[in-house]
């Protein structure tokens, strides 16, 4: 969907570095989602984000929605080839009408 | 547990020829949607469900049809196949409406020629 804005498109980390995959959208996100793909694979949940400036982290994962809900980010420290896939940002979209909607997907390489 | 399930796994059509993509899940979530995923697109939702009986079209409705009869099942039809609807097909449910995540299949991979 246009309305939600995934950055980079693509990605190729070295292991062990950092990296960061941002989410943007021109309104208020009610219900932020961050999706993991594995190449030919289907959707693994990652985390839920709903209030302005919450943060959730698991395991080497951190991801975390703006003051004004516009805008969230998901950050992986020391990358692993394990890492590798799609990652979908998806979002209540507006609120209460029962659609989940999702941005277009940042590709993540990492290679040894 | 099974969780979402989604028949057939692999699907090659001709133009113009007919066919339902199944999907059901045992957790008796009442929302159910379709998505479908073409590459630099991300997932674009086809057709959602509130519950049996009630289905609703999403962004990409056009050129396939829902119905929702049970709680567990929520079939796809293409009525008369294009090629513009090759894709990679997801269903998904999720127990309530807005913030709870949604539960994926592992997708159909439909091609048509």
């Amino acid at each position: 969907s246009q309305e939600l804005e995934q950055s980079p498109q693509s990605l190729i980390v070295q292991e062990g570095k950092n990296l960061t995959i941002n989410c943007t959208s021109s309104k208020t996100l009610y219900g932020l989602y961050w999706y993991k793909q594995k190449y030919g694979e289907g959707l693994i949940f990652l985390m839920m984000l709903q209030k302005g400036g919450e943060e959730k982290s698991h395991e080497k994962i951190t991801a975390k929605l703006d003051e004004k809900k516009q805008q969230s980010s998901l950050h992986i420290t020391a990358s692993q080839p394990s890492h590798a896939g799609i990652y979908l940002c998806g979002a209540d979209w507006p609120l209460n009408t029962d659609k989940l909607i999702f941005g277009t997907g940042t590709r993540l390489q990492v290679f040894p | 547990n099974a969780g979402v399930t989604q028949t057939p796994k692999f699907q090659v059509l001709k133009t113009g020829q007919s066919m339902t993509l199944q999907c059901a899940q045992d957790m008796n979530h009442e929302y159910m949607s379709w998505y479908r995923q073409d590459p630099g697109m991300g997932l674009r939702l086809i057709h959602y469900s509130v519950g049996a009986g009630i289905t609703d079209q999403g962004e990409v409705p056009n050129g396939y049809n829902v119905s929702r009869s049970t709680t567990e099942d929520f079939p796809l039809r293409l009525l008369s196949a294009a090629p513009s609807q090759t894709s990679v097909y997801f269903c998904a449910s999720r127990q309530g409406p807005s913030n709870q995540p949604q539960h994926f299949g592992d997708g159909t991979r439909l091609s048509i020629l």
